[in-house]
């Protein structure tokens, strides 16, 4: 199984709305990454967790809180969003740091109304 | 200094044609150059790779050239298809006390039946 599996697929909220995006890889990959991705535009690093330790914040606001409950599941808890956080939400897993290979899921579109 | 410059910004090929995109960087430390491939509505997937050591690296019809003193890179795509139509990425890694991963601003090729 070589796939990164992402949940929802589309998300709406509102900026008062809390919600969760669900990131799942069963290839044994040890670090896990979520991007974020505005239309046209490459994709943003936001965290990086390495064997389910948070180990880089790229300086993201605390409205986005992401955990790793397990080595194979990455979630971003979202809360009180602004309109200019719509974006394609990217996770990734690669099977040590970030020399190696990421497989990228296909993303949860997410907008904030 | 963390910038990764790539052009062009969009490019049309002849199907059988040869696609040159390239890419440039500011800071010695990047170490890893991967490019990916992005179609619409999917995450990037990783194409091909490079490790500064080497100035050319193929896998089929991708080749990067690499050029080390003047700091930029190149992916070319032989005998382009029209299913090769897609963003392309380029990325540069290093770490400078904590990994950096930065994409490029991206190429979006379309190749001509």
């Amino acid at each position: 199984d070589t796939e990164v599996t992402q949940t929802p697929k589309h998300l709406v909220m509102g900026m008062t709305n809390k919600k969760s995006l669900k990131c799942e890889q069963h290839m044994g990959h040890r670090a896990m990454y979520w991007y974020k991705q505005k239309a046209k535009k490459p994709p943003e690093l936001m965290f990086v967790y390495s064997y389910e330790k948070l180990s880089i914040n790229e300086s993201v606001p605390s409205r986005f809180s992401p955990e790793c409950p397990n080595s194979s599941l990455l979630n971003l808890h979202l809360h009180a969003l602004q309109p200019e956080d719509s974006a394609l939400y990217l996770c990734a897993s690669s099977f040590a740091g970030p020399y190696n290979e990421q497989f990228f899921g296909p993303g949860t579109r997410l907008t904030v109304l | 200094q963390q910038q990764v410059k790539q052009s062009p910004q969009s490019l049309i090929v002849q199907k059988g044609g040869i696609s040159i995109i390239n890419c440039a960087y500011e800071n010695t430390a990047f170490d890893y150059f991967p490019w990916y491939q992005q179609f619409p509505g999917k995450g990037p997937a990783l194409l091909i790779a490079i490790r500064p050591d080497v100035s050319e690296k193929k896998e089929g019809r991708f080749t990067i050239s690499f050029n080390k003193s003047a700091k930029q890179f190149s992916l070319h795509i032989m005998d382009s298809q029209p299913g090769d139509s897609a963003t392309y990425f380029c990325a540069a890694i290093g770490s400078w006390g904590t990994y950096k991963y930065i994409f490029g601003t991206g190429t979006r090729l379309k190749v001509l039946a």
